[in-house]
């Protein structure tokens, strides 16, 4: 089946520094990512879609130029969290589909990144 | 925006009872998928439905979309307590490449 691994699983940064999630497909490639924050107890809320080889496009509401998105090739999307604080703390998760048989597998997520401002 | 409601937002069941979940759109929905997600975990696919009135069965599981394909529901048989999580529908676009709009999500917790 298709595998989306993410990384790191968690992370602990001062305010003010960036970090750099990423997020890749191990056996398919994707045209398409997508990247999600869920806040504890709530849905996840699309932050934007990451297309290889263009611009990603953000959602209503999120700062493109804070949540810096690259998709540099089918298999591999990285998002970094710039000058991050506190109110940025959050579980970020990436999601891909396979170019083929997506009916079936659905959109495939990776296991999620806990992010922690302090 | 194009949400997707749904209710209960939260069901706590003995073992061996039945559990339901309910999805429902303004708006006709081109497909509707469902994902559990474990405490702590990743949402993981179960299944997704798109012809009116589809019915399909996983087991104990049963995933329903609804005539008008504007509601869809999950019913879970004799729950026992590896069924707990949270269970999202999502309603996703007309195309593959499309995004998926979650709904709230029903956390469920099973007493043994």
């Amino acid at each position: 089946g298709a595998v989306v691994s993410q990384h790191p699983s968690r992370v602990i940064c001062k305010s003010g520094t960036s970090v750099k999630i990423e997020c890749r497909s191990l056996d398919f490639q994707a045209t398409t990512m997508f990247w999600y924050r869920q806040f504890p107890k709530q849905s996840l809320m699309l932050m934007a879609t990451s297309n290889e080889g263009s611009k990603a496009t953000y959602e209503q509401g999120v700062e493109k130029d804070k949540f810096l998105i690259n998709h540099a090739s089918l298999t591999l999307s990285t998002l970094t969290v710039t000058s991050a604080h506190p109110e940025d703390s959050s579980f970020y998760i990436c999601s891909a589909i396979p170019l083929t048989g997506w009916a079936n597998y659905g959109y495939t997520f990776g296991s999620g990144t806990r992010l922690t401002v302090v | 925006g194009q949400q997707v409601m749904q209710i209960p937002q939260y069901q706590h069941v003995q073992e061996g009872e039945d559990f339901t979940t309910y999805c429902n759109s303004s708006t006709t929905l081109s497909n509707i998928q469902w994902y559990k997600q474990r405490p702590g975990g990743h949402p993981v696919f179960l299944i997704q439905l798109v012809k009116s009135g589809e019915v399909k069965k996983q087991k104990r599981l049963t995933f329903q979309f609804g005539e008008a394909k504007k509601n869809s529901s999950l019913h879970i048989t004799a729950t026992q307590t590896t069924d707990v999580g949270t269970y999202f529908c999502a309603r996703g676009g007309e195309t593959s490449g499309s995004r998926l709009t979650f709904g709230e999500g029903t956390q469920l917790t099973v007493n043994p």
